[in-house]
């Protein structure tokens, strides 16, 4: 079952934070974020595992909290780099072939 | 270093004709995955690879068959094709073992069904 990402889209002003989230229905052990510009290949961004790390890339962060099985992705100061659209993909149980099921992506727009 | 490659980048079939899509990796990857893309759907695992010579279905294998004779490539076929597989498709591939490998993708392959 698909995790599903909230808001499904948002516009932003350059400067302006934002928030998307990612919640599953079943146990997480990892959730992977990956954004994908319009005609273009994901590009991974960062993974987080089981035990709510929270890791940081450049003014981009995400947090894992376990008991709530979700997700979350910070983008702070927006900048106009950043649009396009956001997925979260997550992780079963430690086997599996490192399978990840994406959910349906949250589009980000930056304006200036 | 080209990473992911996958050919064709684009091809508009017939319905009913065959193709096989290509996706080659010069990272040594063991894991590799097909999916594909369509509108408001993300993505959906079409089949992976977990090393040369296995194959596994993921979520949306139907219609499709792969195969993996070799490390460095993921072949996905479509023997009759339909409609319904107009999509985009990418092939990504990953180091193994464990959860904390990320997927490395391709550039994609837009497909059209007539």
């Amino acid at each position: 079952q698909q995790p599903v990402q909230s808001p499904q889209a948002v516009i932003l002003r350059e400067g302006e934070d934002a928030v998307i989230n990612c919640s599953s229905s079943k146990a997480l052990y990892s959730v992977h974020w990956y954004r994908q510009k319009h005609g273009e290949a994901p590009v991974f961004l960062m993974i987080l595992l089981k035990g709510g790390e929270q890791k940081g890339h450049e003014k981009i962060s995400a947090s894992f909290n376990e008991k709530k099985q979700q997700s979350s992705l910070y983008l702070t100061a927006s900048q106009l780099s950043y649009s396009g659209t956001y997925f979260c993909g997550t992780g079963g149980f430690s086997g599996g072939g490192n399978k990840l099921t994406f959910g349906t992506g949250t589009q980000l727009k930056v304006e200036l | 270093n080209a990473g992911v490659t996958q050919t064709p980048k684009f091809r508009v079939l017939k319905t009913g004709q065959s193709m096989t899509l290509l996706c080659a990796q010069d990272m040594n990857h063991e894991y590799m995955y097909w999916y594909r893309q369509d509108p408001g759907m993300g993505l959906r695992l079409i089949h992976y690879s977990v090393g040369e010579g296995t194959t596994a279905k993921g979520e949306v294998p139907d219609g499709y068959n792969v195969s993996r004779l070799k490390k460095q490539n993921f072949l996905l076929g479509l023997e009759s094709a339909a409609p319904s597989q107009t999509s985009v498709y990418f092939c990504a591939s990953s180091y193994s073992p464990g959860r904390n490998q990320p997927q490395h993708f391709g550039d994609g392959t837009r497909l059209s069904i007539l």
